[in-house]
């Protein structure tokens, strides 16, 4: 059964880069599938971040693509994302899940909240 | 960037009713929409993919289509586990984008 878990500090200073991981079980990265970060601001709708494939290979949504990094780490099992120049805009629960073709998404984290603080 | 409006924004509905809830996206994607559930403190669930094919495990009074531009979601006879808010989401193109939601609420 594929599951994904988030983690990384729940509050960040304005101006700090967030940092999240999404550690995955039950599947391996390197098999397939493109892997993705979307995030739902407290009380709004869900917002795509990025997606990334095992070899590397990125999408960004582009009202973000100057201050989002993702990465794979195919050794762990997990992504990452980096956001950087962070506002209170940015607080939101942030879940990883595992995209079909970069399409849709079939298994999601449980979400992380990341609250934007000083 | 592909728009897309779901209406309406919420509804009452009672167990067993008939539930339609529209998508529609400011251009056409041909069948490239998912539709979610979520619930409170929930990650989303994938329901519906390629507009009409239900996900495994989902209970088949979910259904959806559609195609282009316009595109439903149905439950055919709401149960209480249902409660909740729908999203649909594009991915014809980049950036994905997903509707604002809709929120059924118990009657």
């Amino acid at each position: 059964q594929v599951q994904l878990q988030e983690s990384g500090p729940g509050l960040v200073k304005p101006s700090e880069t967030l940092s999240l991981t999404c550690a995955v079980s039950g599947y391996s990265i390197s098999s397939g599938y493109y892997w993705g970060w979307i995030r739902q601001p407290p009380g709004k709708g869900l917002e795509w971040i990025g997606s990334i494939y095992h070899s590397g290979s990125t999408y960004y949504n582009p009202s973000l693509k100057s201050r989002v990094t993702i990465s794979v780490d195919t050794s762990k099992n997990q992504f990452s994302l980096k956001l950087s120049s962070v506002t209170a805009a940015d607080t939101a629960v942030y879940y990883c899940a595992r995209s079909v073709l970069s399409y849709y998404f079939d298994y999601w984290g449980q979400g992380t909240l990341v609250t934007v603080s000083s | 960037a592909i728009q897309l409006t779901q209406s309406p924004s919420s509804l009452s509905a009672s167990v067993g009713d008939r539930v339609t809830i529209t998508c529609r996206a400011s251009q056409g994607i041909s069948s490239a929409l998912a539709w979610y559930q979520q619930k409170p403190g929930k990650a989303p669930k994938l329901l519906i993919y390629d507009a009409s094919s239900l996900e495994s495990g989902v209970p088949s009074r979910f259904s959806g289509s559609g195609s282009g531009t316009d595109f439903t979601l149905t439950i055919s006879s709401l149960q209480p586990e249902d409660f909740a808010t729908y999203y649909c989401q594009q991915f014809n193109s980049y950036p994905r984008t997903f509707g604002q939601g809709t929120k059924v609420e118990i009657k």
